[in-house]
């Protein structure tokens, strides 16, 4: 069973496009993040949830932004995508201050 | 501040060799130390971790020692195999305050036959 999924894996999509990636966990975990790989494979933290509270925003644009349905789900949806946002956007979760677990990443392009 | 910075890339090593990443880290507080492995064109697994001081971590034949005197978290192991062969990161989660990670820029390694 797959503990953190997110879709798509792969997107390609024009500037100036409006764009969203899905994610779910069913670790029963409290918190979790969306973490982005740009090209030179450096990893960072945008955000965080805990429990559908904004916990973390590191100074992301405003373009992006984060919904959390519920618990076990938190989206990123990004506006008016620039060629600066292809990355790779990473899903996790994790109890309270515990191991963060990864999903398997998304391949965002921007043409 | 809090902070990592790993031995830059790429390793290159031939099936069988000793492999050590280097890990320093800047943290206050007694932060929790981590390794995760990416494999090509695949998402971020956590490889191995260590809590707390002297604490040893290990999976896959992979260890590394909290060192807090050194502030090190060196990856080693033993033999390495082609399959191997991947980006590795390290990373720390702060102590207190909200739980994230702050990763180190990774390093690759490449295992030849």
């Amino acid at each position: 069973d797959t503990a953190v999924s997110q879709t798509p894996k792969y997107l390609v999509t024009q500037m100036g496009n409006d764009k969203s990636i899905k994610c779910e966990q069913n670790l029963g975990h409290d918190t979790m993040y969306w973490y982005k790989q740009d090209s030179k494979k450096f990893l960072k933290i945008m955000f965080s949830y805990n429990n559908k509270e904004l916990i973390i925003n590191e100074t992301v644009p405003n373009r992006f932004s984060p919904k959390s349905p519920d618990k076990a789900h938190l989206n990123l949806h990004i506006n008016s995508l620039e060629l600066g946002d292809s990355a790779v956007y990473f899903c996790a979760s994790s109890q309270v201050s515990d191991t963060i677990y990864f999903g398997e990443g998304s391949w965002l392009t921007v043409v | 501040g809090n902070s990592v910075t790993q031995m830059e890339g790429p390793v290159t090593l031939s099936e069988e060799a000793f492999l050590t990443i280097n890990c320093t880290y800047t943290a206050t507080g007694y932060p929790s130390l981590f390794w995760y492995v990416q494999y090509p064109g695949e998402g971020l697994q956590l490889l191995l971790k260590a809590t707390k001081a002297d604490d040893k971590g290990s999976n896959k034949g992979f260890e590394a020692t909290y060192r807090k005197e050194t502030t090190s978290f060196h990856l080693e192991k033993g033999s390495v195999q082609v399959s191997d062969s991947a980006v590795y990161f390290c990373a720390l989660s702060p102590s207190g305050g909200y739980n994230k990670l702050i990763f180190g820029a990774g390093t690759r390694l490449a295992v030849h036959p």
